[in-house]
């Protein structure tokens, strides 16, 4: 069963716009929610994350907003530029564990 | 510098010829991690370990094994591969406790498996 739904599969945008990932997960006792970033031949690496007691995080062009009640997340990337093409992994876990659970990933393309 | 290091960066084998995977970190981590990446389904967990001689298996630990004896390796070990074990591995590890906002999980470059 999988943990942790994101959407789309795959994002292409123009460059300048804004990009958008979804995810949503069920299991509420999780408190940290991670992105991870996949450049090609790489492995993930984490970009930004948020605790459920906030409903936003920003760092630069990347913002998290989290709506604790509706159980989703989401990635705000802000005037998209053709190095963010990659695959982004949101994650879900426990502070005090080190067990974490991943969406199926999200390939974006930013065209120039 | 902190790394985790894979090894090799890609395969090619034939069904039933036992292979190993190898994956080595440099940051004294306890928690180690190996998963499998497909389109579509995103990183799966195979199997991971808390510890030297703690090993647990994830969602798709079939056709695998691994083992802990010393806490900087933890090999991954198909011993009889097959076509459907086709995938993109990737190595993790992660400190016993992390403070948010260091990062918790920290993955290799990731090996390529073709089984033909």
């Amino acid at each position: 069963q999988q943990q942790v739904k994101q959407s789309p599969q795959s994002l292409i945008v123009q460059k300048g716009g804004i990009s958008i990932i979804n995810c949503a997960y069920e299991n509420t006792a999780f408190d940290y929610f991670p992105w991870y970033q996949q450049f090609p031949g790489k492995g993930p690496a984490l970009l930004i994350a948020i605790r459920p007691d906030v409903s936003e995080k920003k760092e630069g062009r990347f913002t998290i907003s989290f709506n604790k009640s509706a159980k989703q997340f989401s990635l705000h990337i802000m005037d998209s530029q053709p190095g963010d093409s990659a695959t982004y992994f949101c994650a879900a876990s426990y502070l005090t564990g080190n067990q974490f659970y991943f969406g199926t990933g999200t390939s974006l393309t930013v065209i120039p | 510098e902190a790394q985790v290091t894979q090894n090799p960066r890609y395969l090619i084998t034939v069904t039933g010829k036992k292979l190993t995977v190898t994956c080595s970190q440099n940051m004294n981590h306890e928690y180690m991690s190996w998963y499998r990446q497909d389109p579509g389904l995103g990183l799966r967990q195979i199997y991971y370990s808390m510890n030297v001689e703690v090993t647990d298996k994830g969602d798709v630990p079939e056709g695998y094994k691994v083992s802990r004896k010393e806490k900087r390796n933890f090999p991954l070990i198909l011993e009889s591969p097959s076509p459907n074990q086709t995938s993109l591995y990737f190595c993790a590890s992660s400190p016993r406790s992390w403070v948010p906002g260091n990062s918790p999980l920290h993955f290799g470059n990731g090996t390529r498996l073709t089984v033909t």
